[in-house]
């Protein structure tokens, strides 16, 4: 069966310092990954979305990178955290479309950031 | 670029009352998706709606999808405080991007 595995589950850091978030996946090949950020009490904000190896799109532009060096591995960076880089993150997967009818979109546990 | 809609924003119901969640959404898809999210955890996913027409029941939750309006709805039935969640709705675009609602804070009470 496919999982996914997202980690760390919180994290605190000083502004200005570096950021590394990653998830990977199990259970299924070439997979669409995607990074979400979601505010307190807030919807989903799509960050960076990715349909194959080394092919990223930014959807919001910020201070935050997203690089897939691995079929099934999504990382998000940063050089420099901001205080208005705080919030929920999270992967998810999707299967690539036309590899049958019966798709879905599952998301890994979160990480909570807070950067202060 | 497509936009997705939610409402209502949030729903405060009775146990064992019904109500509907709305899903609008601006560009063609045939892809449809509904999440609950419980406070600080991720997304569960509820149901995947594919095609016109197409209706999934899960317990009092009743999913489906009018592709030609470019509507959705999630059926609550009898709620109780359990369904007490969030709610979001997502589209996928015609290039894979999944883009989600404003979610719908749904809050039952006795």
């Amino acid at each position: 069966s496919q999982t996914i595995h997202q980690w760390p589950a919180t994290l605190v850091q000083p502004v200005g310092s570096p950021l590394s978030l990653e998830c990977t996946v199990e259970g299924t090949s070439n997979p669409n990954l995607y990074w979400y950020r979601q505010a307190a009490g807030r919807g989903l904000q799509l960050l960076f979305y990715s349909v194959g190896i080394g092919q990223i799109s930014s959807e919001v532009p910020q201070n935050l990178s997203a690089s897939r060096p691995q079929d099934r591995q999504f990382i998000l960076s940063s050089k420099k955290l901001l205080l208005s880089d705080s919030g929920f993150y999270l992967c998810a997967w999707s299967v690539y479309r036309g590899k049958g009818p019966n798709t879905e979109a599952f998301f890994g546990q979160g990480t909570r950031l807070t950067v202060v | 670029e497509l936009k997705v809609e939610q409402n209502p924003l949030f729903l405060s119901m009775q146990e064992g009352k019904n109500y509907t969640i709305y899903c609008n959404y601006s560009t063609t898809s045939d892809r449809l998706y509904w999440y609950r999210q419980d406070p600080g955890k991720s997304l569960e996913s509820l149901f995947v709606l594919l095609s016109n027409g197409a209706v999934k029941q899960e317990g009092r939750l009743m999913a489906s999808l009018d592709t030609k309006a470019r509507l959705s709805t999630l059926h609550i039935t009898a709620a109780v405080h359990d369904l007490s969640a969030t709610y979001f709705c997502a589209v996928e675009d015609n290039t894979d991007k999944l883009i989600f609602g404003t979610g719908t804070r749904l809050q039952v009470f006795p």
